[in-house]
């Protein structure tokens, strides 16, 4: 089965911090994933990964990077952390082919105090 | 750019009932793949089940089995059998073949399902 690992369940930080997520998947997968989740608005992607150091910008960047330094870990970093980025954070990852669905970790729920 | 609407926001099921779950998608490419996430009150996705636009017959995996009128541009996911694990948000989502570089998922806005014994 796939694993994907996300190092917090549950995090709280303060505001202006600079604020690591990190994720680890066990399959080999070429692409990696960090979304938000927030009620009503559904899950928006931030950033993606489809290769080592190769990174695209998904829908809500502003305010956040990303790092792919190994093919199997994808942190997201919140730069100088704010109380709007207070959210559920969801990782995932997929192989190649078209057909394969992305895996999620167990998700970060990140409070910005 | 590629839409999925999901126009249930929550609905009830009785337990051993069948329950359909709509979605609908709007996209020009003649390529894509629909796909269904289970998210349970504890907040993990489970992947349920995947529908590419050229197959010719609709996906089944287990309890789960999709409608799919590609004509309609549908994707319902029909659930059998109901029970109280399958309490969720249930969420479509599509990825367009042709220019989703990296795998991309867009996701529709979800449906909240409570089963009731």
């Amino acid at each position: 089965d796939v694993k994907v690992t996300q190092s917090s369940r549950y995090l709280v930080k303060r505001t202006g911090e600079k604020v690591f997520l990190e994720c680890v998947q066990d399959m080999d997968h070429e692409n990696m994933f960090w979304y938000r989740q927030d009620p009503g608005l559904g899950l928006r992607l931030i950033y993606f990964s489809y290769d080592v150091k190769m990174k695209e910008k998904g829908d809500i960047p502003e305010g956040y990077s990303v790092s792919r330094e190994k093919k199997e870990r994808f942190s997201l970093i919140l730069e100088s952390a704010s109380t709007n980025q207070t959210s559920m954070y969801l990782c995932a990852s997929s192989g190649m082919g078209s057909n394969q669905p992305q895996h999620f970790g167990d998700g970060t729920r990140l409070s910005i105090l | 750019a590629q839409k999925i609407t999901q126009t249930q926001p929550g609905m009830f099921v009785q337990e051993k009932e069948a329950v359909t779950l709509d979605c609908t998608y709007d996209t020009s490419d003649p390529s894509y793949g629909l796909f269904w996430y289970k998210q349970p009150s504890s907040g993990e996705m489970i992947f349920l089940i995947y529908q590419g636009s050229y197959d010719q017959q609709n996906a089944t995996e287990g309890r789960y089995s999709l409608n799919f009128q590609k004509a309609r541009k549908s994707a319902n996911l029909v659930i059998s059998a109901s029970q109280l694990g399958d309490s969720a948000m249930y969420f479509c989502a599509m990825r367009d073949m042709i220019k989703a570089a990296g795998n991309k998922l867009t996701f529709g806005g979800g449906t909240r399902v409570l089963v009731k014994p």
